[in-house]
């Protein structure tokens, strides 16, 4: 079945560095690939996604590209700020015989000190 | 913007008590889902629905039962609790059963059951 894996951390970085979060995937169809933060207290919310091969999600400087032959979708942030200190969550979507089928990572979770 | 309103936020229970989680999305939205989240376990689909009066089964369905009467509601039972279901639940819901549709999530009921 469809699998998606991603670096669990904790990943502690000092304000103003560079983010990279690893996220690979297995998926049988042709899937959609999605980036969700979840902050302290609060659901998932959509940062980026990117629907076909080579697409370049982007949204409040985070960016991942999709990389059908590496089968990855790496989280990138050029300088990262503590308000970024949260979860974030690597997902597939594809299509099964009911429809929709997302599939989420672990989760990394992400803190940025002043 | 309400989006995705779930009740209770918390709710702690001894074992074998019953309760219902009540989830309702305000942007007429075809597909609902329940998902559990634990730590280090990513989320995991319980029961999902696509269209009113249908319900169907996820990875995890055993203990719990869902109803979708209203197209905006989806409720989560849980008929006899048990310490094995301690948890946060998150629903979430969808606009089509497209690959490119991403879930909107609400805020998650924490459940502790003693």
């Amino acid at each position: 079945g469809d699998s998606v894996t991603q670096m669990e951390g904790p990943v502690t970085l000092s304000e103003e560095a560079f983010l990279t979060i690893n996220c690979t995937y297995t998926a049988t169809g042709y899937p959609s690939l999605f980036w969700y933060v979840q902050y302290p207290g609060e659901g998932l919310q959509l940062l980026l996604k990117a629907t076909k091969a080579d697409d370049k999600g982007s949204n409040k400087g985070f960016e991942a590209t999709y990389r059908k032959e590496t089968t990855s979708f790496h989280l990138e942030k050029g300088s990262v700020q503590v308000s970024d200190s949260a979860v974030y969550f690597c997902a597939l979507s594809d299509q099964s015989n009911y429809g929709q089928n997302f599939v989420f990572g672990p989760g990394t979770r992400l803190s940025v000190l002043p | 913007n309400a989006g995705v309103t779930q009740t209770p936020k918390f709710r702690v229970l001894k074992t074998g008590q019953s309760m219902t989680l009540l989830c309702a999305q305000d942007m007429n939205h075809e597909y609902m889902y329940w998902y559990r989240q634990d730590p280090g376990m990513g989320l995991r689909l319980i029961h999902y629905s696509v269209g009113e009066g249908t319900t169907a089964k996820g990875e995890v369905p055993d203990g719990y039962n869902v109803s979708r009467l209203k197209k905006q509601n989806f409720l989560l039972g849980l008929e006899s609790a048990a310490p094995s279901q301690t948890s946060v639940y998150f629903c979430a819901s969808s606009y089509s059963a497209g690959n490119n549709s991403p879930l909107h999530f609400g805020n998650g009921t924490r459940l502790t059951v003693t």
